[in-house]
Formats: C-alpha cells, sequence, structure tokens
C-alpha cells in the first residue's frame, strides 16, 4: 500500500544548527510533497510544497528536496532556534484520487 | 472569521452516546475535510466535500460515522454510539479549491474527543 514514513523519534538539536528531518514515500510516485508544522493542541500549518520536477524549494530558513531516485524528501531548518520546537509533518497526495497520505510526523527539539 | 474554527474544543462523554463536531470553514474555500488524528499518529483521512459534489466518505470508518455539509459553509461530524476506540483529535481543514490542485490546507485546532 502507498505509504509515508517519517522518523518516529524526536529530534534533538542544538540551537543555531541545521535540522533535517526525512519523509520517505513507497510503493507510489507523489506529484508534490508538503510539509506542515503542528504545534501541541493546534492544527497542523501549511509551510512548503515541493513539486516532483523541482529538486529544491526555500522560504527564508527553510528549505525543502525532493529526490524521486531515493523517494525521499528532506526538510532543512538553517540557523535552528528554540521557538522552531515543534512536529513536523509531510504529506503527499495519492495519484489516484488526490487524497493526501500523512507521516506520523516528527517532533523535533531545539536546545538553547 | 480568518481562519477555520472548529467546535467545541473538548468533548468528554460516555460510551454509547452520539457526538456532533463542528467545523466553520475559510470563507470562500470550496473544499473541506475531516481527519482524525490518534495519539503519536499522522493524519487518518475520513470524509472530503468539494462544493455541491457527492462527498468522498471513502475513509468513514464505520457507519456510525457521517458528515454533512450545507453549502460551502458549516459542516458537521457526527459520530453515532461512540466507542472508547472513537477517542482522538478530531481535526477540519478547508481549502479554496478541490483536492486535485497542489495547494495548501488550512487546519482548525480541532476537537479533542475522550470516549469514557
Amino acid at each position: 500500500s502507498q505509504k509515508i514514513e517519517q522518523n518516529s523519534e524526536a529530534l534533538n538539536i542544538q540551537e543555531g544548527k541545521t535540522a533535517t528531518l526525512t519523509c520517505n514515500y513507497t510503493n507510489y510516485s507523489p506529484a508534490y510533497l508538503q510539509w506542515y508544522r503542528q504545534d501541541p493542541g493546534r492544527g497542523p500549518v501549511f509551510l512548503l510544497l515541493i513539486r516532483e520536477n523541482e529538486k529544491e524549494k526555500r522560504k527564508e530558513r527553510l528549505k525543502v528536496t525532493f529526490d524521486t531516485t531515493l523517494k525521499q524528501s528532506l526538510f532543512h531548518i538553517t540557523a535552528s532556534q528554540p521557538a522552531d520546537s515543534a512536529t513536523y509533518l509531510c504529506a503527499a497526495p495519492r495519484r489516484s484520487n488526490y487524497q493526501l497520505i500523512w507521516g506520523a510526523g516528527t517532533k523535533l527539539i531545539i536546545k538553547p | 472569521g480568518a481562519g477555520v474554527s472548529q467546535s467545541p474544543s473538548n468533548k468528554v462523554t460516555e460510551k454509547g452516546k452520539d457526538v456532533e463536531l463542528r467545523c466553520d470553514p475559510i470563507s470562500g474555500h470550496t473544499a473541506l475535510y475531516w481527519y482524525r488524528q490518534r495519539l503519536g499518529q499522522g493524519l487518518e483521512f475520513l470524509i472530503y466535500f468539494q462544493g455541491n459534489s457527492a462527498p468522498d466518505k471513502s475513509g468513514l470508518p464505520s457507519d456510525r460515522f457521517s458528515a454533512e455539509r450545507t453549502g460551502e459553509s458549516v459542516s458537521t461530524l457526527t459520530i453515532q454510539r461512540t466507542q472508547q476506540e472513537d477517542s482522538a483529535v478530531y481535526l477540519c481543514a478547508s481549502s479554496p479549491l478541490g483536492q486535485g490542485e497542489d495547494q495548501p490546507q488550512h487546519f482548525g485546532d480541532g476537537t479533542r474527543l475522550s470516549i469514557l
């Protein structure tokens, strides 16, 4: 079945360093991937979208890559800050009906 | 309002009771989605409304779950004869255009449902 997988272990990063989160997809090739941020008790908030024909997308301190060979997207936060601490979710649409499939999210903790 | 609004924010009820959850999407958004999020898990699609088209109910886990939407406005998700396994956060999202467009979804903060 089509799956989106993210590392379920929390990622601890020192403030100022670059945080890198991974999203792997299996058994299909999505047309695009989306990344969202979710804070405790809140709904997800959209961050970035990258299409299959784009290798990289940037927005301020955020960068997303899409590697169709590795079937993977990487999400980078440069110069990380404690305020970046949250759970980051990736999602990608099914080819058949565009319904988003969601990863379980990776909890990012930025330590001062 | 500026964003998607959901009510109630928390609901505690006894097993066997019916519950109704409400979602007010962003004005002008034609697409509306309901998801379920269990602790530590990804979002699980439940149902999708697009304009006046028949809803995509393929994600509803059982016939105890149903949802309605009035035009392009408010939606309600109803769970009948609640079970403990229904305990989760129910999230609603809306987007300007339909599911086939590569656009972000805008989420409410969810209803945290606890079944005793």
